[in-house]
């Protein structure tokens, strides 16, 4: 089974703050995504990586920054946090070529104050 | 125009009958078409993928295909109140020379007991 594991269930930090999620992968996969889930807006994609050290943007990457130094492990990172980035975050993998299901985590709920 | 539409609901259906949920998209290079079920603070899990026109039936689910109308459809038979969700069409497409996966932003389904 393929599983997919992210650092935190429920998050809470101050406006500011640097905010690090982690994502992991065990089924050596290529792919990794980061999205965000936000009522009426869906799923929207943050950044995408179809390999180590690459990384490509999505629809909302402003904000954001991402790292993929290991092929299973793919973090997103909130330079300085703000309230309007309070969101369920959910990471993703797939492996090439993306016509396969991706495999999502528990996801991570962020609330910033 | 969004590019993979499907109607928020509340779509409720009595248990025992036949739940419609359906999807239109507007990318025709589209090639991969995925249903992820996702419980209220869950994470998306996949029920169904499908790839060409037609209908894809596993257990309780068909999933319908038809490109040349740009619509995918999700039957579910027999329904049961744990089938009360909000079940998302993705769709895999290009855009920019680049594959990504591009999220409806769900229906959710009540089924009533």
């Amino acid at each position: 089974d393929v599983k997919v594991t992210q650092s935190s269930r429920y998050l809470v930090k101050r406006t500011g703050e640097k905010v690090f999620l982690e994502c992991v992968q065990d089924m050596d996969h290529e792919n990794m995504f980061w999205y965000r889930q936000d009522p009426g807006l869906g799923l929207r994609l943050i950044y995408f990586s179809y390999d180590v050290k690459m990384k490509e943007k999505g629809d909302i990457p402003e904000g954001y920054s991402v790292s993929r130094e290991k092929k299973e492990r793919f973090s997103l990172i909130l330079e300085s946090a703000s309230t309007n980035q309070t969101s369920m975050y959910l990471c993703a993998s797939t492996p090439r070529p993306l016509t396969y299901e991706q495999y999502f985590g528990p996801g991570t709920r962020l609330t910033v104050t | 125009q969004k590019e993979v539409e499907q109607n928020s609901g509340p779509l409720s259906v009595p248990e025992g009958a036949i739940a419609s949920l359906n999807c239109t998209y507007s990318d025709r290079g589209s090639q991969s078409f995925f249903w992820y079920r996702q419980y209220s603070g869950k994470s998306p899990e996949l029920i169904m993928s499908i790839y060409s026109n037609g209908d894809k039936e596993d257990g309780r689910f068909t999933a319908q295909l038809n490109k040349a109308s740009q619509y995918v459809s999700l039957l579910i038979r027999d329904s049961q109140p744990s089938d009360s969700a909000t079940y998302l069409c993705a769709v895999e497409g290009a855009r920019s020379g680049t594959y990504k996966y591009i999220f409806g932003t769900g229906t959710r389904l009540k089924v009533l007991a």
